[in-house]
């Protein structure tokens, strides 16, 4: 059973670029999160999406950044005109949805480590 | 909001045990978590506690909850240099927000 899957898990762009990462939830979860860990930092929370809706998008930056997570296929983070201060690790986590969510816990991808030269 | 505080950096030596405090502010925190992440890799789920408990044991692993000072601990028995890694602290509400909100972290090292 695999666990959540991100790619790429690293990625160089330079400033002005667009920067994409993708996330593939745990099979069975539907419930998707995006977290940014900046250098020496703690998680700070970004958006919460379930399929094709955004739940809480409460930690999103207004503007360049977006996120989806379409009917069919992965979610997909999208950094638009990056700057250096976006240089960060994107992690992703998923859970269940309804009563399967059980504890509540969250599980992590190993992170999309972005570098804006 | 809700705000989760942790101190930084935490040394022991191998074969002691390793305590990890955390404050969160937020009294309807209902889940409480902590996780560890090794350099390098994402976060793992290493133990968790509801807030009608004050006491949770898991090997070497022992989470104490105050809910009156809002304070969490993870005590680590026998500490090993595999211990070494980064440990944070989360929290989630039973209602409303479904996402966890995370301390900074404490960055454990262990010294042979």
């Amino acid at each position: 059973n695999a666990g959540v899957m991100q790619n790429p898990r690293h990625l160089v762009r330079r400033r002005g670029q667009e920067a994409r990462l993708r996330c593939s939830p745990m099979k069975g979860h539907s419930h998707v999160y995006w977290y940014r860990q900046l250098p020496e930092e703690g998680l700070k929370f970004m958006v919460y999406l379930q399929k094709e809706n955004i739940i809480d998008e409460s930690g999103m930056p207004k503007e360049r950044f977006s996120a989806e997570f379409p009917k069919e296929g992965p979610s997909i983070l999208r950094i638009q005109q990056v700057v250096r201060g976006d240089s960060a690790a994107y992690f992703c986590a998923s859970s269940p949805a309804g009563r399967a969510m059980g504890t509540g816990e969250l599980f992590f991808g190993e992170g999309s480590r972005l570098t804006v030269l | 909001g809700e705000d989760v505080e942790q101190s930084l950096f935490l040394s022991v030596r191998e074969g002691d045990s390793s305590v990890i405090n955390c404050t969160y502010t937020d009294s309807s925190s209902t889940y409480l978590y902590w996780y560890k992440q090794e350099p390098g890799a994402g976060l793992q789920l290493l133990t968790y506690i509801f807030s009608n408990m004050d006491m949770k044991q898991d090997q070497r692993l022992t989470v104490l909850l105050n809910k009156k000072d809002k304070h969490l601990s993870l005590r680590i028995a026998d500490t090993q240099t595999g211990d070494s890694a980064i440990y944070f602290c989360a929290v989630r509400r039973d209602t409303g927000r479904r996402a966890l909100t995370f301390g900074s972290g404490t960055r454990l090292q262990v010294q042979p």
